[in-house]
């Protein structure tokens, strides 16, 4: 079975433009989270897909936005970048969503490192 | 709210000694709690999980954790480090008893194991 798969694996853009991150999930499973990996404040959630919906949101800025599509797939934007957005960004899905009593594994792809100039 | 606190950046063991990380939590209600290793330019790897009964947790690659309600901790523990246990390894906490929460990370602890 294939795992968590992140495209593109590297992107360089500049302050102001905008960045489309792709994330497609183990087959079969239905939530979606992303997070943002910074070496100073660590591993940040930023939301959370289950089938196509948005169940939880972490705290960031509106310029940080996603969605998910029909067969779980799903993707994040940023728009008007900063400096301060380069980051590892990372996908991690799991069967169901994170509801009371969720015990499911959440299972990671490789991510998506973000580079803004 | 949930929060991990992860009070060493970095741990230093030479290969083949035990080697312990440290993971303490704070929830309102119950935990679930996992361990995952970073290596460099990889995503998470799960570990380990507990989610109820038995406080000692057996995962892979010869990682146990225990868990301690009276400490809230939950410390990861190999009985003989390798060479190649050195990575980044990050603890998490859900609450078991509030509905919709994602999952908390700390900050991580970087392994370093000596030969």
């Amino acid at each position: 079975k294939a795992g968590v798969t992140q495209t593109p694996r590297y992107l360089i853009k500049t302050r102001g433009q905008q960045v489309t991150l792709s994330c497609s999930p183990i087959s079969g499973h239905r939530s979606v989270s992303w997070y943002q990996q910074t070496p100073g404040q660590g591993l940040q959630f930023l939301f959370e897909y289950f089938s196509e919906t948005q169940r939880n949101k972490g705290n960031f800025p509106g310029r940080f936005s996603g969605r998910q599509f029909s067969n779980s797939r799903s993707e994040m934007n940023v728009s008007t970048l900063e400096l301060g957005d380069s980051a590892l960004y990372l996908c991690a899905s799991s069967l169901a969503a994170s509801g009371r009593g969720s015990k499911n594994i959440q299972y990671f792809g490789a991510g998506t490192r973000l580079s803004v100039l | 709210a949930q929060s991990v606190a992860q009070p060493e950046d970095q741990v230093n063991v030479a290969e083949g000694n035990p080697l312990t990380v440290k993971c303490t939590y704070s929830v309102s209600g119950n935990p679930y709690l996992f361990w995952y290793v970073q290596y460099p330019n990889r995503g998470l790897q799960f570990l380990l999980k507990y989610i109820t009964g038995d406080n000692l947790v057996k995962g892979s690659y010869g990682f146990e954790a225990e868990f301690n309600k009276s400490q809230t901790s939950f410390h990861l523990k190999k009985p003989s480090a390798l060479v190649s246990d050195s990575a980044l390894y990050f603890c998490a906490v859900r609450d078991r008893d509030s509905g919709n929460t994602p999952l908390v990370f700390g900050k991580g602890t970087r392994l370093s194991v000596i030969a």
